[in-house]
């Protein structure tokens, strides 16, 4: 079965200052690998995906993340937090050997709510 | 990208009655997926529902509660039956829109409040 962890369930940062915001994931096979956003009362935005190549991916925002497959962690990170990036933010985590049939689901990690203070 | 639009985007139902929740998608897409999201907690997948097939329920899930219908490739709804305050989540549609990348986009949510 495949799982996502995120260890932390809020993330407090200044202004200005980089963020991290960590995800872990178990997969029986090679795994496809997301994270998204949630503003208040709105349905979930993509921000940025691992499929394969680069460890180091770039995606909406300025976020990016970097995929350690060693450490099992694709955490999410951006150099410099704005107020406007206080939101709760999911990793995600697909088996790519089970992408087709029965077994494709996404599973979320349990979110983490990031506050961004001025 | 998929625009993804859900109805009604909140509701809020009395014990025992059901309320169906409708997804439409500006696209044909062949996997569209049910989730409940309850206060303050992570995203659950209710069932998979393919065009011309019935949905496959996950565990804990059953037709006779959460029936869903999937008339075409760009449209699904999902009931929820005989409500109770436990059943208040949001409840969110999503579709695949490519298959080789296992991206999934998410409609606003249908905020669900039962008293």
């Amino acid at each position: 079965a495949q799982s996502v962890a995120q260890p932390e369930d809020q993330v407090n940062v200044a202004e200005g200052n980089p963020l991290t915001v960590k995800c872990t994931y178990s997969v029986s096979g090679n795994p496809y690998l997301f994270w998204y956003v949630q503003y208040p009362n709105r349905g979930l935005q993509f921000l940025l995906k691992y499929i394969t190549g680069d460890n180091l991916v770039k995606g909406s925002y300025g976020f990016e993340a970097e995929f350690n497959k060693s450490q099992t962690s694709f955490h999410l990170k951006k150099p410099s937090a704005l107020v406007s990036d206080s939101a709760l933010y999911f990793c995600a985590v697909r088996d790519m050997m089970r992408l087709t049939g029965g077994g494709n689901k996404l599973t979320f990690g349990t979110g983490t709510q990031l506050k961004v203070e001025l | 990208s998929a625009v993804i639009s859900q109805k009604p985007s909140r509701d809020i139902c009395q014990r025992g009655t059901s309320l169906t929740i409708q997804c439409q998608v500006d696209s044909q897409v062949t996997m569209m997926f049910w989730y409940r999201q309850q206060p303050g907690q992570s995203l659950t997948l209710i069932a998979t529902a393919n065009q011309g097939s019935e949905a496959t329920y996950e565990s804990g899930f059953v037709i006779d509660k959460f029936p869903i219908s999937r008339p075409n490739l760009t449209f699904s709804t999902l009931t929820v039956s005989n409500l109770s305050p436990e059943d208040s989540s949001i409840y969110l549609c999503s579709v695949e829109w490519s298959a080789n990348t296992g991206e999934l986009f998410f409609g606003e949510g249908s905020r669900l409040t039962v008293l």
